[in-house]
């Protein structure tokens, strides 16, 4: 089945810090989504990618589909406290499996 | 509207003892999944259903089995708890009309075997 690798594993950051990750696989996606999970919560979807070299922000975030399709980078710019939480990388297919996820931590 | 919704939220068991977790979903979504997320990791995927009337084993579906009673719900039945089963449970929907359906997550059921 497919794996999908994120690094790093974890940051802890200080608050107004820029943050990037990202998720490879050996697996070739025709989309990338990633999901942040609050401590308690489940996961929801910050951002979807839906073509190879194609950059999509949402507010702080920005997310890049790589050109291989086989990676994806997760950044957030000027880092606040509530960004703490898990970041999972998926590639959906029927089997909709997750990447490990980067632990964040923001000292305010 | 409701979303994905899980039952129970907590649960203790005892090593050896039965249980189903119920989920349903009112999105008229097409696939169901659960995962478990054990403590500091990952979400890993036990079994998943593309669609009503199937199901199909994930990354860990040892000690489970899965019942898509409908549309709407799709159970996570544990036969004979084991202490390695302690985790929290996530249900989670999604229209596969297309590949880039969103996954929506219920809020987890957070089980404990002794």
């Amino acid at each position: 089945g497919q794996q999908l690798n994120q690094s790093p594993q974890s940051m802890f950051i200080q608050e107004g810090e820029d943050v990037s990750m990202n998720c490879t696989s050996s697996s070739i996606f025709n989309t990338w989504l990633w999901y942040k999970q609050d401590p308690g919560e489940g996961p929801v979807l910050l951002i979807a990618l839906y073509k190879a070299g194609e950059l999509t922000s949402n507010g702080r975030l920005t997310a890049q589909f790589g050109i291989t399709r086989k990676d994806s980078f997760l950044n957030i710019s000027a880092s606040i406290p509530s960004d703490v939480g898990i970041y999972f990388c998926a590639g959906p297919r029927d089997d909709m499996r997750f990447g490990a996820g980067t632990r964040l931590t923001v000292k305010p | 509207n409701a979303g994905v919704t899980q039952t129970p939220k907590f649960q203790v068991l005892k090593t050896g003892q039965s249980m189903t977790l119920q989920c349903a979903q009112d999105m008229n979504h097409n696939s169901m999944y659960w995962y478990r997320q054990d403590p500091g990791m990952g979400l890993r995927l036990i079994y998943y259903s593309a669609s009503e009337g199937t199901t199909d084993k994930g990354e860990v579906p040892n000690g489970y089995n899965v019942s898509r009673l409908n549309k709407r719900e799709f159970s996570l039945r544990l036969e004979s708890a084991a202490p390695s089963q302690t985790s929290v449970y996530f249900c989670a929907s999604r229209e596969v009309q297309f590949w880039n359906g969103e996954l929506f997550f219920g809020e987890g059921s957070r089980l404990t075997v002794l």
